[in-house]
C-alpha cells in the first residue's frame, strides 16, 4: 500500500518569512495530492491540492509542487502570518474516475509562526 | 449548503459498551470515508463507502468495527465492545460522485470518543 513520509515534524519561522513542508510517497499509481490544515480541536480543512498531470499550483500565498519522478511534493507558504500557525498534513491517493481510494496521510507538521 | 455533519461530537463509553458514530455527507455527495486520528498523530484511513456498498475496508480492524451507508439516512460507524485503545477522534469525509472532480474530500467536525 501507499506510504507517505512528511518532514519536518515541527517548523518554526518568523512572521513574514516563508515555510516549506516536504512529503514523499511510495506508490507510483498515486495521482492526487491534497494538503490539509488542522487547528487544535478542529476538522482538517483542504487548503490546496495537485493532480499528477501538473507540476505546480499556486493560490495566493500558498503553492504546491510535485515531482513525479522523485515521488515527492512540497507545500510552500510565503509571507507567513500568525493565523498560519496550525498542523499541516499532506496526503496521497489514487483516483480512477468512478471513485477514489482513501487518503494516506503523512504524520503532520506543526507550523509555528513567531511574531 | 450544509457541510459534512457528524454526531455526536463527543461520546463517552465504558469498556465493553458499543459506540455508534453518525455521518451525514454534504448534499450531492455519494462517497463517504471514515478516518481515525489518535492524539498527536495523523489521520488513518478506515473505510470507504458508497450508498449501500462498502468499497474498501482495508483500514478497518477485523473485529468489533463495522460501517454502513444505507440508501436512506447517515453513514454509521459502529464499534462493539469498546476498549481504551479505541479512544480517538473519528472523522468522516465526503466527496462528490466521480467525473465531477477529483477526490476532493471534505471533513466533518469529528466525533471524539473517550473510553473509560
Amino acid at each position: 500500500g501507499e506510504n507517505v513520509e512528511q518532514h519536518p515534524s515541527t517548523l518554526s519561522v518568523q512572521e513574514g518569512d516563508s515555510a516549506v513542508i516536504k512529503c514523499t510517497y511510495s506508490d507510483s499509481a498515486s495521482n492526487y495530492f491534497p494538503w490539509y490544515k488542522q487547528e487544535l480541536g478542529k476538522r482538517p480543512q483542504l487548503i490546496i491540492d495537485i493532480r499528477s498531470n501538473v507540476g505546480e499550483k499556486k493560490d495566493q500565498r500558498i503553492a504546491v509542487t510535485l515531482n513525479k519522478t522523485a515521488k515527492h511534493f512540497s507545500l510552500h507558504i510565503t509571507e507567513t502570518q500568525p493565523e498560519d500557525s496550525a498542523v499541516y498534513f499532506c496526503a496521497a491517493s489514487t483516483y480512477s474516475g468512478g471513485g477514489a481510494d482513501g487518503l494516506t496521510f503523512g504524520k503532520g507538521t506543526h507550523l509555528i509562526i513567531q511574531p | 449548503n450544509a457541510g459534512v455533519m457528524q454526531n455526536p461530537r463527543h461520546l463517552v463509553r465504558r469498556r465493553g459498551q458499543e459506540a455508534r458514530l453518525r455521518c451525514s455527507p454534504m448534499k450531492g455527495h455519494s462517497h463517504v470515508y471514515w478516518y481515525r486520528q489518535l492524539p498527536e498523530e495523523g489521520l488513518k484511513f478506515m473505510v470507504y463507502l458508497q450508498k449501500e456498498n462498502i468499497i474498501d475496508e482495508s483500514g478497518m480492524p477485523k473485529e468489533r468495527f463495522s460501517a454502513e451507508f444505507p440508501k436512506e439516512g447517515p453513514s454509521i460507524l459502529r464499534i462493539q465492545q469498546v476498549v481504551r485503545g479505541d479512544s480517538a477522534a473519528y472523522f468522516c469525509a465526503s466527496s462528490p460522485p466521480g467525473r465531477v472532480t477529483y477526490n476532493e474530500q471534505f471533513f466533518g467536525p469529528g466525533t471524539r470518543l473517550t473510553v473509560l
